[in-house]
């Protein structure tokens, strides 16, 4: 079974619309972390926002927010008001705590978005 | 502060060659791990270390090897190359004590 999986293979969104990107995880450990990273045709990873399974917030970090539903093992990002500049891939991924976390991350098959002016 | 730092960004090799990538970690970052990415298989975990020993490795082949220095750099080296390790490598540090992984900017290797 896919541990993280992303069910949007692409988006299509207005320019300024919020958007939410889907993800859903599966693990057995009670201790995890579940990270955002959006990826530009350039290559390069660039972490966008992380939360921890014993968080009791969701997380925040300027536009980009977390919407963590731990019973259900949803872990959604949610972009406010989205630019042009956002226009990329997006992976949800997991870091899992068994092994002291030695196990890396394990990244879903990510959601190409596209804003349109 | 510097960002994770890669070399080269782009390389091509012949089949059978071998080739060795360098990853310069976060400053005061000690554990640094290599991902693979291919538009068939995804992103996938090739091996973390953290002080000089390696702690845990993906299902990859004897010929993906790594190693990490005592100031944190890292490299991984990939023998006998095949047309399938074309791929982007991607490598991750992590603070002491934290658990954000940032990314640099990859190598994209070509396996011709």
């Amino acid at each position: 079974a896919q541990k993280i999986t992303q069910t949007q293979p692409g988006m299509f969104v207005q320019e300024k619309e919020a958007v939410t990107l889907d993800c859903t995880y599966d693990t057995s450990d009670p201790s995890y972390g579940l990270f955002w990273y959006k990826q530009p045709s350039s290559g390069e990873m660039i972490f966008l926002i992380y939360q921890g399974s014993y968080d009791q917030q969701n997380a925040t970090e300027g536009r980009y927010s977390l919407n963590f539903q731990k019973a259900r093992k949803s872990a959604n990002l949610v972009i406010s008001a989205s630019q042009l500049g956002d226009s990329a891939m997006y992976f949800c991924a997991m870091r899992e705590a068994t092994g002291g976390g030695a196990d890396g991350l394990t990244f879903g098959k990510g959601t190409h978005l596209i804003i349109q002016p | 502060k510097a960002g994770v730092t890669q070399t080269p960004r782009y390389l091509i090799k012949t089949r059978g060659q071998q080739v060795t990538l360098s990853c310069s970690p976060i400053s005061g970052h000690r554990s640094v791990s290599w991902y693979q990415q291919t538009p068939g298989q995804g992103l996938q975990f090739l091996f973390e270390y953290f002080s000089e020993t390696q702690r845990n490795k993906g299902n990859f082949p004897g010929r993906f090897s790594g190693r990490q220095f005592s100031n944190s750099r890292s490299e991984m080296n990939v023998s006998t190359l095949e047309l399938g390790d074309s791929a982007l490598y991607l490598c991750a540090s992590t603070d002491p004590g934290g658990a954000e992984a940032f990314f640099g900017q990859g190598t994209r290797l070509t396996v011709v």
